[in-house]
């Protein structure tokens, strides 16, 4: 069964303090890594598709790397409003190509 | 460009009603997703209909069902409810050809809450 576990659960920073949220996953073989920004009282809003390890991405102050076993999203100089929860996904290769989500990281940035 | 519209955005029911959601994709999305979130399990997936068939289900009692019309609008409903069942219900549209690999898009979600 595929698994999906994302560190902290919450996370509180100041404006500018930069730290990295992560995504661990278990699944037979990688079609791809999500991860998708969630505000209060909307849906989630799709941020990046990771495919191979090694591979990296970036938008604005977010980067998000991925190796063999973990993905991890680094919020470079955050903002306030960078606050949201962030939540992983991973799509297994083989079977139903439905992502399977983690719980997500509830970020706070304060002024 | 519309995104995907969920009615309605809140809902109180009683136990032992029934409700019906909906859903209207992004315009050239065949393909359309429930997902239940709730504090405690977060997103589960109920189920995927592409083309007016279903092609996935999630491990969600039979009170839960769904369908897809001709214009890939999408429904579900519940019958029955539990207290339970009270959760932000979300539906995602993808363009069927990338199966999701470009990121789903969510709607706002409709707020179920059962008493």
């Amino acid at each position: 069964e595929d698994q999906v576990t994302q560190s902290p659960e919450a996370l509180r920073l100041q404006e500018g303090e930069s730290s990295s949220l992560n995504c661990s996953y278990t699944v037979s073989g990688l079609r791809g890594l999500f991860w998708y920004r969630q505000d209060p009282g909307k849906g989630p809003e799709f941020l990046f598709t990771l495919y191979s390890a090694g591979e990296e991405k970036e938008k604005e102050r977010l980067k998000a790397t991925l190796t063999k076993k973990e993905s991890f999203l680094h919020i470079t100089a955050p903002k306030p409003e960078d606050s949201a929860t962030y939540l992983c996904a991973v799509q297994a290769t083989g079977g139903s190509y439905i992502p399977t989500f983690g719980r997500g990281t509830s970020l706070i940035v304060h002024p | 460009k519309a995104g995907v519209t969920q009615t309605p955005r809140y809902l109180i029911k009683t136990r032992g009603q029934q409700v019906t959601l909906s859903c209207s994709p992004i315009s050239g999305h065949r393909s359309v997703s429930w997902y239940q979130q709730t504090p405690g399990q977060g997103l589960q997936f109920l189920f995927e209909y592409f083309s007016e068939t279903q092609r996935n289900k999630g491990n969600f009692p039979g009170r839960f069902s769904g369908r897809q019309f001709s214009n890939s609008r999408s429904e579900m409903n519940v019958s029955t409810l539990e207290l339970g069942d009270s959760a932000l219900y979300l539906c995602a549209s993808t363009p069927s050809v990338d199966r999701g690999m470009g990121g789903y898009t969510f709607g706002s979600g409709t707020r179920l809450t059962v008493v």
